[in-house]
């Protein structure tokens, strides 16, 4: 079935560090492509998307590019502030059903030092 | 425009006891779907309404788990007899009708411990 594996965390980075999360999938069809993070206290909020191959979903400095070819969407910032610690979620619109529903990797914790 | 809103924001019930969580979607949103995240694994599918009807619920783990979207407005998740499995973080989203890619918003969750 469809799946999604993101890197283990946690993940800790000095601010103005760069910062590259892994996220891999598998998947039959064309799914859509999500990154959501999860402030502190807070419910998930969508980061960025796409939604075919190629495709490159871009937000607050944030961006993935839908690699078809290595099936991966891995999320990068060049320089992290201290504000984007968070836990992030990969997850996959599972294309074999008709409902939409999310495939969510595991997360992964950023936690960003100053 | 109201967010997406879900009540208890915890609960803390005891093995055997029933709990009922809540969801309000965002208005105008006919899909509402119900996530579980349980001990800081992956987040999990549960089920999907569109409108009052549900059209998957392939993810509901077992029948104690009952959800309802009575007038295709506001949700419910009921577990009964609640086990210490169960412990964990429900969120609720929504999204507008239209494609499987329309954005869901989701809400901040409900943290349930199951003692």
């Amino acid at each position: 079935g469809n799946s999604v594996t993101q890197m283990e965390g946690p993940v800790t980075l000095s601010e103005e560090a760069f910062l590259t999360i892994n996220c891999t999938y598998t998947a039959t069809g064309y799914p859509s492509l999500f990154w959501y993070v999860q402030y502190p206290g807070e419910g998930l909020q969508l980061l960025l998307k796409a939604t075919k191959a190629d495709d490159k979903g871009s937000n607050k400095g944030f961006e993935a590019t839908y690699r078809k070819e290595t099936t991966s969407f891995h999320l990068e910032k060049g320089s992290v502030q201290v504000s984007d610690s968070a836990v992030y979620f990969c997850a996959l619109s599972d294309g074999s059903s008709n409902t939409g529903k999310l495939i969510f990797g595991q997360g992964t914790t950023l936690q960003v030092k100053p | 425009e109201a967010g997406v809103t879900q009540f208890p924001s915890h609960s803390v019930i005891e093995k055997g006891q029933t709990v009922t969580l809540r969801c309000d979607p965002i208005s105008g949103h006919d899909n509402l779907y119900w996530y579980r995240r349980v001990m800081g694994k992956e987040i999990k599918f549960l089920l999907h309404f569109v409108k009052e009807s549900k059209q998957d619920e392939s993810g509901m783990p077992n029948n104690r788990f009952l959800a309802e979207r009575t007038g295709g407005t506001y949700s419910t998740l009921k577990v009964q007899p609640a086990e210490l499995e169960d412990s964990g973080v429900y969120f609720c989203a929504s999204s507008r009708p239209g494609g499987i890619v329309e954005t869901q918003y989701f809400g901040p969750g409900t943290r349930l411990l199951v003692l």
